[in-house]
């Protein structure tokens, strides 16, 4: 089945723990990316990738890092969460460079900083 | 940057009835996407469009690039429409996405 995976899909950690969100996809897309849902603001993206080894930021890069060693895998990378990155996260891939084709998700995962 | 205005924000309806959301955006674009997000939170794409108009079963979207708006119909609504329906633009010359804040959409048997 063609999906988008993101593994955790719930996590609760501290200030200041380095924690990594997974994100797979299984299509032989190209073009990946990240966004935060956060109330009342809709979703805004955190950095993207145009295709392995290519990663550019977002609209809010600030505390995140990403990397592109592999077509399949995107992962998020807080080195230093704090609590203005709680937020609800999706991974998100498309056939293509460029927003121009069907972007398909993952589940999301829901992170809370204390 | 483009600004993407989605109307209204809460719509409750009755089962049965057509409903129509729409989305207006203030800069050209290259294509609109139309999400579903259900209240589990995945988030699904119904329909990507750079003019006229789509059908997919009971749902219709419709864009007028000249005017610089979409709109999503829903004919028949049922429960299981209820969700939160995003619209997304893509704008010219550029890889990124600019979302709306959604519409809640509710229907009630």
């Amino acid at each position: 089945e063609a999906q988008v995976t993101q593994n955790p899909r719930y996590l609760i950690t501290v200030t200041g723990k380095k924690l990594t969100v997974t994100c797979s996809q299984n299509m032989n897309h190209e073009y990946m990316s990240w966004y935060r849902q956060d109330p009342g603001l809709g979703l805004r993206q955190i950095y993207y990738s145009m295709n392995v080894e290519v990663t550019d930021k977002g609209d809010v890069p600030e505390g995140y890092k990403v990397s592109r060693k592999e077509k399949r895998n995107f992962p998020l990378i807080l080195e230093s969460p704090s609590p203005n990155q709680t937020s609800l996260y999706f991974c998100a891939s498309s056939l293509y460079a460029g927003a121009n084709y069907e972007q398909y998700f993952g589940p999301g995962t829901r992170l809370t900083v204390t | 940057k483009n600004e993407v205005e989605q109307s209204p924000q809460n719509l409750t309806a009755q089962e049965g009835e057509f409903i129509t959301i729409n989305c207006s955006y203030s800069v050209g674009i290259s294509a609109l996407h139309w999400l579903q997000q259900h209240p589990g939170g995945g988030i699904v794409s119904l329909f990507m469009l750079s003019s006229g108009k789509k059908k997919h079963g009971r749902l219709i979207a419709t864009i007028n690039i000249q005017e610089k708006h979409s709109s999503l119909h829903i004919t028949a609504s049922h429960p299981r429409d209820s969700a939160v329906y995003i619209c997304a633009v893509t704008n010219f010359g550029n890889e990124k996405l600019t979302f709306g804040t959604g519409t809640r959409l509710t229907i009630i048997p």
